[in-house]
């Protein structure tokens, strides 16, 4: 069966700093990634998603990256963190249609 | 593109009564419509899905109804218990329509009273 991590589940940082958010799916090949960001009592705002390694498609301008550097890995990236960047990071794969997400990062930008 | 309407955001029902959730979706292409529950500092679990080739589907206490003509479906839980207790999802896309896939309603915080 498929399963998906993230790590780590929770994370304080300090304004200004890097951030380096890993996923990754067990169980499949060649699946879509997702990255989503839930803020606080709101719905999910899709960030990224790939389709292969190497191919990202941005859906909101910000200072985030994504990058795919194996099939089942997806990061996500910032050089420098805002205080708008806190919220609740969400990975999901899929082979189709059906969206499977992963257990979340809590961010907290200080 | 797909804009979802979801209703209400809040709902606060009896244990053991009825609820109801429902969705209303803009592009009348879309034809796969997931719903999914998400507890407290977890992700998102997909719970039921509709395709638009039926207009109900049924999972023990859980049922998703479509009406493609007016664009809109419902999540219906019935015999509510505690552990439902939850913010729910609602979604929809075109299958097979690429892969940025599912456009997601605001949420439904549905509150189970003792």
């Amino acid at each position: 069966s498929q399963t998906i991590h993230q790590w780590p589940a929770t994370l304080v940082q300090p304004v200004g700093s890097p951030l380096s958010l890993e996923c990754t799916v067990e169980g499949t090949s060649n699946p879509n990634l997702y990255w989503y960001r839930q803020a606080a009592g709101r719905g999910l705002q899709l960030l990224f998603y790939s389709v292969g390694i190497g191919q990202i498609s941005s859906e909101v301008p910000q200072n985030l990256s994504a990058s795919r550097p194996q099939d089942r890995q997806f990061i996500l990236s910032s050089k420098k963190l805002l205080l708008s960047d806190s919220g609740f990071y969400l990975c999901a794969w899929s082979l189709g249609s059906e969206q499977y997400f992963g257990p979340g990062t809590r961010l907290t930008v200080t | 593109g797909e804009n979802v309407e979801q209703h209400p955001s809040t709902l606060s029902v009896q244990e053991g009564d009825s609820a109801v959730i429902k969705c209303t979706y803009s592009d009348s292409a879309s034809n796969y419509f997931p719903w999914y529950k998400q507890e407290l500092g977890k992700g998102p679990q997909l719970i039921i899905d509709i395709r638009s080739n039926v207009g109900e589907k049924k999972d023990q206490r859980i049922a998703v109804t479509l009406n493609k003509t007016a664009k809109h479906f419902s999540l219906h839980i019935t015999e509510t218990q505690p552990e439902d207790s939850a913010v729910y999802f609602c979604a929809a896309t075109l299958s097979g329509g690429g892969a940025d896939g599912l456009t997601f309603g605001k949420g439904t915080h549905l509150i189970i009273q003792p």
